[in-house]
C-alpha cells in the first residue's frame, strides 16, 4: 500500500524558516517525480513544487521561488521542502504527492499545516 | 502560465441528476487535463486523466471530455458520496483550477 507522511508543519513568524518532510512506503521512491501542492484555509489547490526521480530536474510556483527548496533523498525514500522568508500568505496545508507514470498526481499524504503568524 | 479556469463555481443539485463542470485552458493543453475529487477533512482524488481516462477504482458514473481549451467533467447520476469539491489541473505546469463545488440541493 502507497503510503505518504509528511512532518515538520507547525506555527512559525514571519521571515523565519521551516523544514517539511514526506516519508514514502510501499513503492520503489526512487522511479517517481514528487511533488509539493499546498491549500490555504477554505481556498483552493495551489501547485507548489516539483522533483524529478533523480533530482536533476525541479520546478517551482512563483510565488515560492526563491525562497523554497525542494529535495530528495532517495536512500530515506524522502522528500523534502525547505521553506526560507515565510509569509502570511504561505499559511496552508502542505501535501505532498507522487506523480504516476501519466504525469499527474495519483497518491497524496495527508498534508502537514504550515502557520506564519506573529 | 496556463490559466484554467472552472465554472460554475456552485453547483446545486438533488442526488441522481446529472453533474456538468467545466473547465477552459488559456492556451491549449492538449488532452493533458486531470480531474480530482476532495472531499472535506480528505486529500484530492484523481479522477480522470488525460481528459477522458478513469483512474484506476473510479466509478463509470464520471467521464471526461475536452481537448485544447475546454473540457468537461460529467457524474452521469449523482450519489450521496459525490458532494464534493472537483479541481482540473493541466500537466505541463500542474496549475488546478479554483474548484467547482458540487452540493446537495
Amino acid at each position: 500500500e502507497v503510503q505518504l507522511v509528511e512532518s515538520g508543519g507547525g506555527l512559525v513568524q514571519p521571515g523565519r524558516s521551516l523544514r517539511l518532510s514526506c516519508a514514502a512506503s510501499g513503492f520503489t521512491f526512487g522511479d517517481y517525480g514528487m511533488h509539493w501542492v499546498r491549500q490555504a484555509p477554505g481556498k483552493g489547490l495551489e501547485w507548489v513544487s516539483a522533483i524529478s526521480w533523480d533530482g536533476t530536474s525541479i520546478g517551482y510556483a512563483d510565488s515560492v521561488k526563491g525562497r523554497f527548496t525542494i529535495s530528495r533523498d532517495n536512500a530515506k525514500n524522502s522528500l523534502y521542502l525547505q521553506m526560507n522568508s515565510l509569509r502570511a500568505e504561505d499559511t496552508a496545508l502542505y501535501y505532498c504527492a507522487q506523480r504516476n507514470i501519466h504525469g499527474y498526481f495519483e497518491y497524496w499524504g495527508q498534508g502537514t499545516l504550515v502557520t506564519v503568524s506573529s | 502560465e496556463i490559466v484554467l479556469t472552472q465554472s460554475p463555481a456552485t453547483l446545486s443539485l438533488s442526488p441522481g441528476e446529472r453533474a456538468t463542470l467545466s473547465c477552459r485552458a488559456s492556451q491549449s493543453v492538449s488532452n493533458y487535463l486531470a480531474w480530482y475529487q476532495q472531499k472535506p477533512g480528505q486529500a484530492p482524488r484523481l479522477l480522470i486523466y488525460d481528459a477522458s481516462n478513469r483512474a484506476t477504482g473510479i466509478p463509470a458514473r464520471f467521464s471526461g471530455s475536452g481537448s485544447g481549451t475546454d473540457f468537461t467533467l460529467t457524474i452521469s447520476s449523482l450519489e450521496p458520496e459525490d458532494f464534493a469539491v472537483y479541481y482540473c489541473q493541466q500537466r505541463s505546469g500542474w496549475t488546478f483550477g479554483q474548484g467547482t463545488k458540487v452540493e446537495i440541493k
